[in-house]
This record gives C-alpha cells, structure tokens and sequence, in this order.
C-alpha cells in the first residue's frame, strides 16, 4: 500500500506570493494533518482536517489556509508568503476513532524556500 | 498547556553502546498519549510507538525499549547495542484525547553512531 504522498518536492518562491502544497493520505485514513518542520526544529501543528471539516488549527496567522476534499486528499494554501515561511511543510494521515488518538504516518514533505 | 521537553540536543555514541533519549512532557488532561517519532537524514518521519496514559507497562520491541513513568511525567526511549543506521533525530510527541490529532512536538534529539 502506498503511504502518505505529498507534491510537490521542493518549491522556491519569493516574498507576498501565494503557495499551494497538495497531500494524499493512505488509504483508508480519514483524518490528515499539516506540520509546519523549520530547520533544527520539531513539527509545529497548523491543521487538522476530518472528514472534510476543520478539526483543530494551531497558532498560525489567517494567511495559512487549507481544506480537504472527498476523497480525503488535502491541500495547504499560504497566502503573502514571508520569508519566515521558508519549511518543511509535512502532512500526516491517520485513521480517527472513539477509541483514542491514533498515530501519524507522516509523508516525505514539502521543501518551500521564500526569497 | 501541553509541553514536551526533549532536554539532548544532541548525543554522540560508538556502535554498540547503549543510549537512552530523555522525554518529559507536561499536560493537565488525564487522558493523553504519547509517541516517538524517527527522522532520519531522508527527512521523513518514521513512527516508533504509541503509548496512552493508562498504560504504564514498559515495552521492548528488538533492541528498542521505552520507560514511561507518570510520577516523573517522563517517556524516555533506550536503544541498544546502537548501530550506525540508528542515527537520525528522535522525537518526542504528546496529544490530549481533548485536542485530537493535534500532535504537540518536542525539539528533538540529534542521535550520532559512530563505527
């Protein structure tokens, strides 16, 4: 089975642009999550997404955006890029239940470089 | 709040030693699970355990073992006999059944086997 894909690779862009990082979860995983990985440090939560509904958001301004589609697929939108934005931007599946939190399977993610 | 502290930032050893990765992490919910998290140089991040609050027994998986401790709040990871394919960062990860998927991070371990 495939695991949590994510396009693309690597992106550069330059300061007030707009960015769009797109995430495949594993299938039959409902639930995906964004993680914004600056260099040396761990993953900071940006948001969680279920079943097509924003779940959780982190402590991140209103330029970063995102949504989830029917097929649970995921896309993170970052508006007026800044240079600070510069990440890993990884995206995480995970199946959802009343049981408790289940783990993360996190993809390769997405290199961004602002100029 | 949720916290984890990962106090190593980084640890250096000779193949075949042992190594222990400290975790403490602070949280007020009673019901709350932890994890590990290995990254290695490709970047993506490798899912090692899941533990939740009310289970408290040790685990050993290979030369892989965890401690966890509610009196010391602490989750702390040993590997031994280490070998060069260990090294990578390691870390540390806590989330309230209240706040979902929302993985709280700790800053990482930087782990070195030298041969």
């Amino acid at each position: 089975d495939a695991g949590v894909t994510q396009s693309p690779t690597h992106l550069i862009k330059t300061r007030g642009q707009h960015v769009t990082l797109r995430c495949s979860p594993i299938s039959g995983h409902k639930s995906v999550s964004w993680y914004q990985q600056v260099l040396g440090q761990g993953p900071q939560f940006i948001f969680q997404y279920y079943e097509k509904e924003e779940r959780g958001r982190g402590n991140f301004p209103d330029r970063f955006s995102a949504r989830q589609f029917p097929n649970y697929s995921s896309e993170l939108n970052v508006n007026a890029l800044l240079l600070g934005d510069s990440a890993l931007y990884l995206c995480a599946s995970s199946l959802v239940g009343t049981s408790g939190i289940f783990e993360q399977f996190f993809g390769p993610g997405t290199r961004l470089t602002v100029l | 709040a949720q916290k984890v502290t990962q106090a190593q930032t980084e640890i250096s050893v000779v193949e075949k030693e042992d190594v222990t990765l400290d975790c403490v992490y602070e949280t007020r919910d009673t019901t709350y699970y932890l994890f590990w998290y290995k990254q290695p140089p490709s970047g993506e991040l490798v899912f090692l355990i899941r533990r939740n609050s009310f289970d408290e027994q040790n685990e050993i998986s290979g030369r892989y073992s965890w401690n966890f401790q509610k009196s010391t709040s602490s989750f702390n990871f040993t590997i031994t006999a280490s070998q060069v394919v260990d090294s990578a960062v390691y870390f540390c990860a806590l989330s309230e059944k209240n706040y979902g998927q929302n993985f709280v991070f700790g800053p990482g371990t930087r782990l070195s086997v030298l041969p």
